[in-house]
């Protein structure tokens, strides 16, 4: 069974700094998707990463794939409060139907 | 920006009612998913679904869980004989290529 373990499960912070979650695990995905999700809603998409060592940004935000395919990272530069939410890790396995298992999640609250 | 809509948005039903999720997928998208997220807990795999059959399902989705697309543009989750442990929400996402878009789901209260 694949999972995928997010650390930390919750942050809180002040406007301004900055943060790293991670997502872990022992099995080797085909690709890794971050998530933000509101309260009620669905999963939003952020980004999708599919090659080892794969680094892309989003404004304030860098997602990094590991080398192995097994665990990725999300920083937030500058902190702000808009940036409070769900944050959600999700890879693919090797299945082909792309069937995503999702993290744990961490819960940021940025203070003003 | 295309969406996934589910319908509706809250569901309360008796326990061994059947009750049908609605989903309309964005419209150029072949495969098509149902994932479920229990209150406090993690969003979990139910189904996949491309060419008009499921091409996946996990432990979750046995017997009493049903998926159809009824015309070009619906697809819908049943549930034949609800039980409390099925409140969730119930999250519909359809895919093609690297875009992957959920709905906003429907939240299943069973009582």
């Amino acid at each position: 069974t694949q999972l995928l373990e997010q650390s930390p499960q919750f942050l809180s912070i002040q406007e301004g700094e900055n943060l790293t979650v991670y997502c872990n695990s022992s099995s080797v995905f085909s690709s890794l998707q971050w998530y933000r999700q509101e309260p009620g809603e669905g999963p939003v998409l952020l980004v999708t990463v599919v090659t080892g060592g794969e680094v892309k940004k989003l404004k304030r935000l860098t997602f990094q794939f590991g080398d192995a395919r097994k665990d990725s990272s999300l920083h937030i530069t500058a902190a702000q409060p808009g940036d409070t939410g769900l944050y959600l890790c999700a890879g693919a396995g090797t299945s082909g139907t792309y069937k995503y298992i999702f993290g744990t999640g961490t819960r940021l609250k940025v203070l003003a | 920006e295309p969406e996934v809509t589910q319908t509706p948005s809250h569901q309360v039903t008796q326990m061994g009612q059947e009750v049908i999720l609605r989903c309309v997928p964005i419209s150029n998208h072949l495969y098509f998913y149902w994932y479920r997220q229990i209150l406090g807990q993690k969003v979990e795999f139910l189904v996949s679904f491309y060419n008009n059959e499921i091409s996946e399902k996990s432990e979750i989705f046995d017997d009493q869980f049903s998926v159809e697309r009824p015309d070009g543009s619906n697809f819908t989750l049943k549930i034949r004989s609800t039980k409390l442990e099925d409140s969730a929400m119930y999250f519909c996402a359809s895919r093609d290529r690297g875009s992957y878009t959920f709905g906003s789901g429907t939240r299943l209260t069973v009582v």
